[in-house]
C-alpha cells in the first residue's frame, strides 16, 4: 500500500489564486514528519515546509502553509496568491523512524504537476 | 543550510559499464541518503549511508548493483554497476544538516544508459 498518496497528477490554476495540493499518508507510528518539496523543470529539490506529528499548530512559511489534519492523516499544502514561478512538480514526503529498514529516509508521493496560468 | 556538490551533473554511459557519483557536503553530517528518480516518476530511496558502517539498502536495491562508500562525514559515493538502459534516471544525494528541519538535496546526476 502507498504510504503517501497525492491524488492530483496535474493542476491548472490562474495566477494570484490560492491553490491546495492534496496529500494523505499512512503510518502506524506516532512520531513522524511530513515535508513538501518543489521540483522545477531544472530538477533541483527545494524544501518548502515541514510539519511534525506532534506539532499542534499548522506550519507556515511565507506563502506556504500546511493544512495538517492528523485524524484524517492529511497534510495538504496551500499556496496563497500563486505566481507564475510556482509552476513545478510538488512532492509530499514522510519521514518515519525506521522506514523500509533505513533510518530517517523520506518516502515520497507521486507528485502533483502544478501549472500557473497568467 | 548545507551546500551539496554533486558530480557529475549528467553522463551518457554504455550498457555494461559503471558510473560513480560523488557528493561533497560543506558541513559534517551523520547520514547521507541516495535516491533514484526514474523518468517522470517520484523519488525512491536507494540507501542510507552512515560513516564508518555499511550502507543500509531499501527493498529492491542491492549492494552489488549500487555500492556506496562513506569514508568521512562530508563525502559519499554511489556507484551504478553493470548498467542497463533501465538504470537511466536522476540520482540524488541528500542530507539533513544539523539544526535544520528540511532535507537538503544535491543538484542530481542525470544518467542515460545507451
Amino acid at each position: 500500500a502507498q504510504k503517501i498518496t497525492q491524488t492530483q497528477p496535474g493542476m491548472f490554476v490562474q495566477e494570484k489564486e490560492a491553490v491546495t495540493l492534496d496529500c494523505t499518508y499512512d503510518t502506524s507510528d506516532q512520531s513522524y514528519g511530513l515535508f513538501w518539496y518543489k521540483q522545477p523543470s531544472s530538477g533541483e529539490m527545494i524544501f518548502l515546509i515541514y510539519q511534525g506529528s506532534y506539532d499542534e499548530q499548522n506550519a507556515t512559511e511565507g506563502r506556504y502553509s500546511l493544512n495538517f489534519q492528523k485524524a484524517r492523516k492529511s497534510a495538504n499544502l496551500v499556496i496563497s496568491a500563486s505566481q507564475l514561478g510556482d509552476s513545478a512538480m510538488y512532492f509530499c514526503a514522510m519521514r518515519e523512524p525506521y522506514s523500509g529498514g533505513g533510518a530517517d529516509g523520506l518516502t515520497f508521493g507521486k507528485g502533483t504537476h502544478l501549472i500557473i496560468q497568467p | 543550510s548545507a551546500v551539496i556538490s554533486q558530480k557529475p551533473s549528467r553522463d551518457i554511459c554504455q550498457r555494461g559499464t559503471s558510473l560513480t557519483i560523488q557528493c561533497q557536503v560543506d558541513s559534517q553530517v551523520t547520514m547521507m541518503f541516495w535516491y533514484r528518480q526514474q523518468p517522470g516518476q517520484s523519488l525512491t530511496l536507494i540507501a542510507t549511508a552512515n560513516q564508518g558502517s555499511e550502507a543500509t539498502y531499501e527493498s529492491g536495491f542491492v549492494i552489488d548493483k549500487f555500492p556506496i562508500s562513506r569514508p568521512n562525514l562530508t563525502f559519499s559515493t554511489l556507484t551504478v554497476s553493470n548498467m542497463s538502459p533501465e538504470d537511466s534516471s536522476i540520482y540524488l544525494c541528500s542530507v539533513v544538516p544539523q539544526g535544520v528541519l528540511g532535507y537538503t538535496f544535491g543538484s542530481g546526476t542525470r544518467l542515460t544508459v545507451v
